[in-house]
């Protein structure tokens, strides 16, 4: 049962456009989400995360959006640059537990 | 801001041999620790989570146990691996009001 699905595995995209990263989730207690950046053969780095009380961030070039009544979240990075090239991971936790529930990612690619 | 060790970054192991991934974590007390297991293609699926000293929260029933001997160390343990078990392992940690962060992970072959 997956509670967070990422489902484009890949995405390219031309250097300064943007990016659209999206994920949905089924688990209506889920009330904070994340998304992460992984290069091959490193850990995840943390990115930006929401809350469900908003339902936007903004740090810098990259924004989260949430839409809870659709359980879905975004995360847009504009402009994009070929340093973006990575796989990105959306999670999602419940407050009060310990768990954090990842998606299996997307392959952005930008293209210079 | 926390950093957090893991070691070795790659480790190649027959079936049937132990196994004892090490991670060590600066720069905060008292953390929630995790293991986290990526599978080749698949995305982060959560092995064992620790509030505290001695506390061990298994996910996910397989081949591998976890320890926290000290409030900053924990250990993923094998007493024998499987073909099954090669994958990338991360250590992770959080606090509250902090988001959970990475190490640099272990790519384990088992062969």
């Amino acid at each position: 049962d997956q509670q967070v699905k990422q489902n484009s595995p890949s995405l390219s995209v031309q250097e300064g456009r943007i990016s659209i990263l999206n994920c949905d989730y089924t688990n209506s207690m889920f009330d904070y989400f994340l998304w992460y950046k992984k290069y091959p053969a490193e850990g995840p780095t943390f990115l930006i995360s929401i809350s469900s009380i908003k339902d936007k961030n903004e740090d810098g070039r990259f924004t989260v959006f949430l839409n809870k009544s659709a359980k879905h979240l975004s995360l847009h990075i504009v402009p994009s640059q070929p340093g973006d090239s990575a796989v990105y991971f959306c999670a999602a936790k419940s407050s009060g537990t310990y768990k954090y529930i990842f998606g299996t990612g997307t392959r952005l690619k930008v293209l210079a | 801001s926390q950093t957090i060790h893991q070691w070795p970054a790659t480790l190649v192991q027959p079936v049937g041999s132990p196994l004892s991934l090490e991670c060590t974590v600066e720069g905060t007390s008292n953390p929630n620790l995790y293991w986290y297991r990526q599978a080749a293609g698949r995305g982060l699926q959560l092995l064992f989570y620790s509030v505290g000293i001695g506390q061990i929260s298994s996910e996910v029933p397989q081949n591998l146990s976890a320890s926290r001997p000290q409030d900053r160390q924990f250990i993923l343990s094998s007493k024998k691996l499987l073909l099954s078990d090669s994958g990338f392992y991360l250590c992770a940690c959080d606090q509250r009001y902090s988001p959970l962060h990475f190490g640099n992970g272990t790519r384990l072959t088992v062969t």
